[in-house]
């Protein structure tokens, strides 16, 4: 069955980076894109960028351009997000989620469980 | 840039009938599907309807999608209301380079 699981909660200081792994099984990693939404606490969706699993190339929301990388590493179907640095507002829970059909936009059919990423001094 | 809206809350009665709208801010909401997803509290979300009308497998057909045109916009209706579809939901569409989330709708089921 399709999975993706991600890594734990992170606490990080204001400027500092964070990395959030999600790692996918039960299907062709390379065969589905790879998109990360954020959540703030008590707030709505927002769209972060999405990552080609199978050449590694890279969109992302204007917001975050500058501070954001995706990569992925295929030995081990992962898929990594980097936010540097970070801000009090950056405090949400991360979600990794696929795109429905290979699609590249569209409906994500499958999301990992979320990462809590809390900013605190 | 392209934004989708939608009502910040709407609550109806068990066994009645709710509509939540998600309207486009440009372009014809038609050209590029549209997503509605249920997000319970503490959970990720989950697809209810993806590409206008079309219902996941295990999501009741209570659920339904469509598009008018007219009013550039997307709608989510829910049959039969249960107190388990209360939750979040979200309209998500998309332009050339970026997915694209309403600012959610919290349903209260009462």
């Amino acid at each position: 069955q399709v999975q993706l699981v991600q890594s734990g909660a992170e606490v990080k200081k204001p400027g500092a980076s964070v990395k959030v792994s999600c790692k996918a099984s039960g299907y062709t990693f390379t065969s589905y894109y790879i998109h990360w939404v954020r959540q703030a606490p008590g707030q709505g969706l927002e769209w972060m960028g999405i990552i080609n699993t199978y050449s590694g190339s890279t969109t992302y929301a204007q917001k975050l351009q500058g501070r954001v990388t995706m990569t992925r590493d295929t030995s081990t179907s992962t898929v990594h997000m980097e936010l540097s640095s970070l801000r009090f507002e950056d405090t949400a829970v991360y979600y990794c989620a696929r795109l429905y059909g290979g699609n590249s936009f569209g409906n994500f059919d499958y999301w990992g469980q979320g990462t809590l990423v809390t900013v605190s001094s | 840039n392209f934004m989708l809206t939608q009502p910040h809350s709407v609550s109806e009665s068990p066994g009645k009938t709710v509509t939540i709208s998600c309207t486009g801010s440009s372009g014809s909401i038609a050209s590029n599907y549209v997503q509605w997803y249920q997000q319970r509290p503490g959970s990720a979300p989950s697809t209810v309807i993806y590409e206008h009308n079309q219902r996941p497998s295990g999501v009741p057909d209570r659920f339904s999608g469509s598009i008018d045109s007219s009013s550039n916009s997307a709608s989510l209706t829910i049959s039969g209301l249960k107190t388990e579809d209360e939750a979040d939901y979200y309209c998500q569409s998309y332009d050339s380079s970026n997915q694209v989330f309403g600012g959610g709708t919290k349903l209260t089921v009462l």
